[in-house]
Parts: C-alpha cells; sequence; structure tokens
C-alpha cells in the first residue's frame, strides 16, 4: 500500500498570508495527487486533481505542485473561509489513501 | 443539480449488520466509477471500498475486506454498501463519492454522509 504523510499537522496563519502544506508518497505515484478541503461539519470538497490542475469553481488562490513522491498545495492569500482541515490523496492504486489532514488555524 | 444523497446510519451492536445506501441524481450515474469513504468524527479520512461504473469490479481497504460489499444498481441511481460483523472501530461518517470525472479518478462529487454507531 502507497501511505501519504503530510506535513504540517496544523498551521497557524493571518488572512492574506501565503501558507504551504506539503505531502510525501511512500512511492512514485506520478501526478495522481488530489487535494480536497474539508470545513468542520461538512464533506470534503476537491480542491485540486492530476497534482497541478484546479477543480471547476475553486479560487485561483490555490495551487498545486509536484510529482513522483513529493507534493504542495499552495494558498496565496488566505480569506477567512480557507482556515479548514485539508487532505491530500493518492489514487495511483488501491487503497486509496488519505494524508492524515493539516488543520489551518486562524493566528 | 448533481447531488449524492446517503441513507441508513444508525446504532447498530457489535457482530451486527446494516446496508448504507446512496442515491444519485443530476448525472449520468452509470458512466461514472463511486466509492465510499469514511471518517471517524475528529479524525481523518478512510477509503473505504470503491466499484467501477459497470459494477464488474469492486475494491476494498484492508480494514472492511471480507466484511463489507459494495453494489449499485445503475437503474435506480443508487449505491449499496453493505456492512457485515460490525466492529466498534467501524463507527464513523460514511460519504459516498464520485470519481472517474478526470483521468485521476479524483473524488468530485461527495455526499454529506451519513453516521454508523457500532456500540452495545
Amino acid at each position: 500500500d502507497i501511505q501519504m504523510t503530510q506535513s504540517p499537522s496544523s498551521l497557524s496563519a493571518s488572512a492574506g498570508d501565503r501558507v504551504t502544506i506539503s505531502c510525501r508518497a511512500s512511492q512514485s505515484i506520478s501526478t495522481y495527487l488530489n487535494w480536497y478541503q474539508q470545513v468542520p461539519g461538512k464533506a470534503p470538497q476537491l480542491l485540486i486533481y492530476g497534482a497541478s490542475s484546479l477543480h471547476r469553481g475553486v479560487p485561483s488562490r490555490f495551487s498545486g505542485s509536484g510529482s513522483g513522491t513529493d507534493f504542495t498545495l499552495t494558498i496565496s492569500g488566505l480569506q477567512p473561509e480557507d482556515f479548514a482541515t485539508y487532505y491530500c490523496q493518492q489514487t495511483y492504486s488501491t487503497p486509496y489513501n488519505f494524508g492524515q489532514g493539516t488543520k489551518l488555524e486562524i493566528k | 443539480e448533481v447531488q449524492l444523497v446517503e441513507s441508513g446510519g444508525t446504532v447498530v451492536r457489535p457482530g451486527g449488520s446494516l446496508r448504507l445506501s446512496c442515491e444519485a441524481s443530476g448525472f449520468a450515474f452509470d458512466e461514472y466509477s463511486m466509492n465510499w469513504v469514511r471518517q471517524v468524527p475528529g479524525k481523518g479520512l478512510e477509503w473505504v471500498a470503491g466499484i467501477t461504473w459497470t459494477g464488474d469490479n469492486s475494491d476494498y481497504a484492508d480494514s472492511v475486506k471480507g466484511r463489507f460489499t459494495v453494489s449499485r444498481d445503475n437503474l435506480k441511481n443508487s449505491l449499496f454498501l453493505q456492512l457485515n460483523n460490525l466492529r466498534g472501530e467501524d463507527t464513523a461518517v460514511y460519504y459516498c463519492a464520485r470519481s472517474g470525472t478526470y483521468y485521476v479518478d479524483a473524488f468530485d462529487v461527495w455526499g454529506r454522509g451519513t453516521m454508523v454507531t457500532v456500540s452495545s
């Protein structure tokens, strides 16, 4: 199975900041890497697919990069609605494991 | 509107069984693979099972293999998850999610979830 490791587990930032969340796969997954945002009490929502492609309707302040084993989610110009938990997920092979999550909190 | 609505979650005793349903609307259900993902309250996401658009192929997380069965009825636009021999660690919110819009099978549509509690 492919294990996904996110860092950091939590992050404090202020509105307007630029933040970066990392995700590492235990083996190469090409660009089969997706990012989700989850607000408390709600279902996850897809942000980025294929490591760097923006899902329709997602603001352009979200961006993703990486390939192989190392990936990054960047949020430029944090908005109040961005304070949530973020998960990476590999869909290279089943089981489609998720990272443990990164909770983004208001400083 | 593209929508997934789960149902069937309840309180069940250890060793018991349950069938979850997910009703799809607003899209051609029979053209997409579907998945179940669960989340223990306050914890992370765990992929549970997936099934291809035809229903011919399915796969499971090791933690549920042999106990859970995923199926679908394309005529009724519905996805199912049969949960047998339930354990306390199966307590979670269960989400159904669509994949197949993109080549990487990202989960682009999610339901709101249904809560399963395994307790005596």
